[in-house]
This record gives structure tokens, sequence and C-alpha cells, in this order.
């Protein structure tokens, strides 16, 4: 199985700062037939199921706000919240889809400093 | 609206067995991969395991901690996707989600307890 390792575990962000999660895959996630990394990013606020926020390491989902970034490929991915707002605060979740198991990393907590 | 909404958890006593459902409206459930995904108490995300649309096959793959005890169907004149899980332990006590991936229900509790 493919595994997952986020950093750091939580971060806590002043409101209007940029808030910035890593993602490292055991083996590369990048698929050749599309040009593109098998990897999403999910957002879980508290008692709420996840919220797929990116996939293919960078395309935003529809409704996603645009504070929301994703970048990287191969084994090393980034997820950007550009301007931290109270609603972002979350745990955040990266997930690779390139093979079977799709595995998630640990999770990373983001809170307001 | 776009939903999907899980049904059938409960305690359960270890080695038992529970099914649970999932009922999906607003999109072609018939032509949607689902996947089963749980969360235990306090932990992070685990992936259970997907079944395809029949017209791609409708073949299941299983995570290695549920294989060969868990069984995932659909029943697509229903819209209702299934998970069968035998032989519980308590390591499986999880909220279970139903996900295409982009929709998630709320999920349905699983505590296997003695």
């Amino acid at each position: 199985d493919i595994v997952m390792t986020q950093s750091p575990d939580s971060l806590a962000v002043s409101l209007g700062e940029r808030a910035t999660i890593n993602c490292k895959s055991s083996q590369s996630v990048f698929y050749s037939s599309k040009n593109k990394s098998s990897l999403a990013w999910f957002q879980q606020k508290p008692g709420q199921p996840p919220r797929l926020l990116i996939y293919w390491a960078s395309t935003r989902e529809s409704g996603v706000p645009d504070r929301f970034s994703g970048s990287g490929s191969g084994t090393d991915f980034t997820l950007t919240v550009s301007s931290l707002q109270a609603e972002d605060v979350a745990v955040y979740y990266c997930q690779q889809y390139y093979s079977i198991p799709p595995t998630f990393g640990q999770g990373t907590k983001v809170e307001i400093k | 609206e776009v939903q999907l909404v899980e049904s059938g958890g409960g305690l359960v006593k270890p080695g038992g067995s529970l099914r649970l459902s999932c009922a999906a409206s607003g999109f072609t459930f018939s032509k949607a991969w689902m996947s089963w995904v749980r969360q235990a108490p306090g932990k992070g995300l685990e992936w259970v395991g997907r079944i395809k649309s029949e017209t791609d096959g409708g073949t299941t793959d299983y995570a290695g901690p549920v294989k060969g005890r868990f069984i995932i169907s659909r029943d697509d004149s229903r819209n209702t996707l299934y998970l069968q899980m035998n032989s519980l332990k308590t390591e499986d006590t999880a909220v279970y989600y139903c996900t295409t991936v982009v929709t998630w229900g709320n999920g349905t509790t699983v505590i296997v307890s003695s």
C-alpha cells in the first residue's frame, strides 16, 4: 500500500494569513496517461463528513473558494489556504487514488491562532 | 439535490454481522462508482472498499483489514448501495460513510462491543 504522510500534524494560523499543509507519498502517484498526479485533498469539519476540495493535485472542485489551492507532482504535494478564514478550521486529509487501496494521510488539524 | 443517506448502523457483538445501506438520490446512481470509507472514533479516514458501475464490470475491491469479511453490493433498481459486514471485530467500530468521492453521506455509526 502507498503510505501518505502529512506535515505538520497541526498548525495554528492567524486569520487572513497563509496556511500550508504538506503531503508526501511513499511512491509516485503520477498517472502518466493523464499527465497528472492522482492526489486529492479533503476538508473535514467537526461532526461533518469530509468534503472534496482538490483532485488531480491541483484541480479545485466546483464551489470550493479560490483561496484553496493544491500543488505538487510525483510524491510531494501541498495544500495552501491563502488567507485563512474562521470557517476553514478543520482537519485536512490528502489521499492518493493512484492504486488500490486508496490511502489517506493521517490528517492535519488547522486552528486559528 | 444530490444526496446519500446511510442507515443500518448499531451495536453488535464481536463475531456478529450487520448490513449497512446507502440510499442515493439526485444523480444517476447506476453510472456511479461507489465507495465506503470509515472513521474510527477520534481517528482519520480509512477506505473500506468500492464497487464499480455495472457498465464498468460491477467489480469490487476491498481494503486488507476487511477483505473476506465485508461484501459491497448495489441494487441499481433501488438506487441503493450495501455493505454486508461479517465476523465483526472491535476494531471495526467506526462511522461508516458511503461516497462517490464528490458526494458524502452523513455516515452511520457501528459499534462492535461485548
